[in-house]
C-alpha cells in the first residue's frame, strides 16, 4: 500500500484564524514532506522531516509551524495566514530521505479570506 | 546547483497518437529522475523514476522514458495516448536533499 492521506480535503480560514492540516502514512517511512503549490505551478519543498526531527526548512514564514508527533503523523499549523498563503499544500513521504521515491498525498486545498 | 527544463508549458496530441514530453536536467553527479503525473485537484502520481541500471525505464499506464546522459534528458512517452492522460506532468531530479521539479507540462488531448 502506497497511500498517504489527508484531511481535510478542502479548508477556508479567515487571516485570524488557527488551523492545522493533517497528513498520515503507515508505510514505515522515517522522511516526511510539506509542499506548497499555486495554480499552474509546480511543487515547491516547504519542510522536511527525517526520522521526526526537522532537517529542512526552506525559510517559511513562522506562520507555518509542522509538526512530527510520530513516525507516521505529519502536522502543519496555520496561523494569521495572508491570502497569497492559498494554495494546495501536499504531504509525501519516502523510505528514508529524498533519494527515494516520494509518494504523495491528494492534498488540502486552502483558501485564506 | 540541480535544475530541471521543461521545454514545453502545454502540449495538445489527438486521442491515440504518440507522444513524447521533454525534460532536460542540470546535475553534477549521476541524477536520480521522476516523472510525475498530476490530475486536475489532484495530488502526484509517480509514473517512473531513474536511479541507475537500464536507462530505458518502464512505468506505469503504459509511460515509459529513456535517461540520456549525454543529451542531459529524460524523455517521456508513450506510444498511443488515452483521454485519460490529459493532466499535468512534472520531471524532478533529486540533489541536495531535495526534490527540484521542472515547470511542468499541460497534455489536452483531442477526441
Amino acid at each position: 500500500d502506497t497511500e498517504v492521506t489527508q484531511t481535510p480535503k478542502h479548508l477556508v480560514m479567515g487571516m485570524t484564524n488557527k488551523k492545522s492540516l493533517k497528513c498520515e502514512q503507515h508505510m514505515g517511512h522515517r522522511a516526511m514532506y510539506w509542499y506548497k503549490q499555486k495554480a499552474k505551478k509546480p511543487p515547491e519543498l516547504m519542510f522536511v522531516y527525517s526520522y521526526e526531527k526537522l532537517s529542512i526548512n526552506e525559510s517559511v514564514p513562522s506562520r507555518f509551524s509542522p509538526e512530527c508527533p510520530n513516525s507516521s503523523l505529519l502536522n502543519l499549523h496555520l496561523h494569521a495566514l495572508q491570502p497569497e498563503d492559498s494554495a494546495l499544500y501536499l504531504c509525501a513521504s519516502s523510505h528514508r530521505g529524498p533519494e527515494e521515491t516520494q509518494y504523495f498525498g491528494p492534498g488540502t486545498r486552502l483558501l485564506v479570506l | 546547483a540541480q535544475s530541471v527544463t521543461q521545454p514545453d508549458i502545454h502540449i495538445t496530441v489527438s486521442e491515440g497518437a504518440s507522444l513524447e514530453l521533454r525534460c532536460n536536467y542540470s546535475y553534477g553527479a549521476t541524477p536520480y529522475l521522476f516523472w510525475y503525473v498530476q490530475s486536475p485537484g489532484q495530488g502526484l502520481q509517480l509514473l517512473l523514476k531513474y536511479f541507475s541500471g537500464d536507462t530505458l525505464v518502464q512505468g506505469i499506464k503504459g509511460f515509459e522514458a529513456e535517461f540520456k546522459r549525454s543529451q542531459s534528458s529524460y524523455n517521456l512517452r508513450k506510444p498511443s495516448v488515452h483521454w485519460s492522460d490529459a493532466a499535468d506532468y512534472f520531471c524532478a531530479v533529486e540533489g541536495a536533499q531535495k526534490l527540484v521539479f521542472g515547470q511542468g507540462t499541460r497534455l489536452t488531448i483531442n477526441p
